[in-house]
């Protein structure tokens, strides 16, 4: 079958890095999107990798490799509002997107 | 409407009644979805529409139907709704319908069937 693994929950600092882990077994690979998702919010896309590697875009980055099935949300100078979910998502074979469970990220002052 | 917009915000409904999720989007995108996310799961896809008059079945769709009869809407139809459907929906466009695209959410529908 196919899955999309994370952590259910963790907890930083305001002003520290977190790193969100995604690990994923899926029948084919056509890129892993990662959304962030406030509580009672809509989630909001954050990236979209299908190159193995890294991809910066200002306080957050994205990495992925495809030989391991692993990608991660790397999240630097955390602010109170960056508290919320991360959703990671894998496009399959057929071109449907298997999400995760989401990572509750709890920062603290 | 900027954007994709979703109603009711949300209902409570008994058991039996049927019920229709809006779903509007102005960004004239091809393709739609719906999805409903549950505490501690995944979202969960029902249907998608990848273009106007055509729809499918995603990984949930017993008990649900979809038209899409235009670009701009995707009503969501629950026939006689159960208390397993008590859930939040989204609604989600794309403007490629292979879901390599970046899909745009509207603001949930938190639905309760009692």
């Amino acid at each position: 079958g196919q899955n999309i693994d994370q952590p259910t929950e963790m907890t930083a600092t305001e002003g520290a890095i977190v790193q969100i882990n995604c690990t994923y077994q899926t029948s084919g690979f056509n890129g892993l999107f990662w959304y962030q998702q406030h509580a009672g919010e809509a989630p909001t896309f954050l990236s979209y990798n299908v190159l193995d590697g890294l991809e910066e875009k200002g306080r957050f980055s994205s990495f992925l490799s495809r030989s391991k099935g692993y990608s991660y949300l790397l999240l630097k100078e955390l602010q109170m509002k960056d508290s919320a979910s991360y959703l990671c998502a894998v496009c399959d074979s057929n071109y449907q997107l298997i999400w995760g469970a989401g990572t509750k990220l709890i920062i603290k002052p | 409407i900027a954007g994709i917009t979703q109603a009711p915000t949300s209902q409570i409904l008994a058991a039996g009644r049927r019920m229709t999720l809006r779903c509007t989007q102005d960004m004239r995108h091809n393709a739609m979805y719906w999805y409903r996310q549950d505490l501690g799961l995944g979202l969960r896809l029902i249907h998608y529409s990848n273009t106007a008059g055509t729809t499918g079945k995603g990984e949930v769709p017993d008990g649900y139907s979809v038209s899409r009869a235009n670009t701009d809407d995707f009503p969501l139809t629950l026939a006689s709704a159960v208390p397993s459907q008590t859930s939040v929906y989204f609604c989600a466009s794309s403007l490629a319908g292979d879901s390599t695209d970046t899909q745009y959410f509207g603001p949930g529908t938190r639905l309760t069937v009692l």
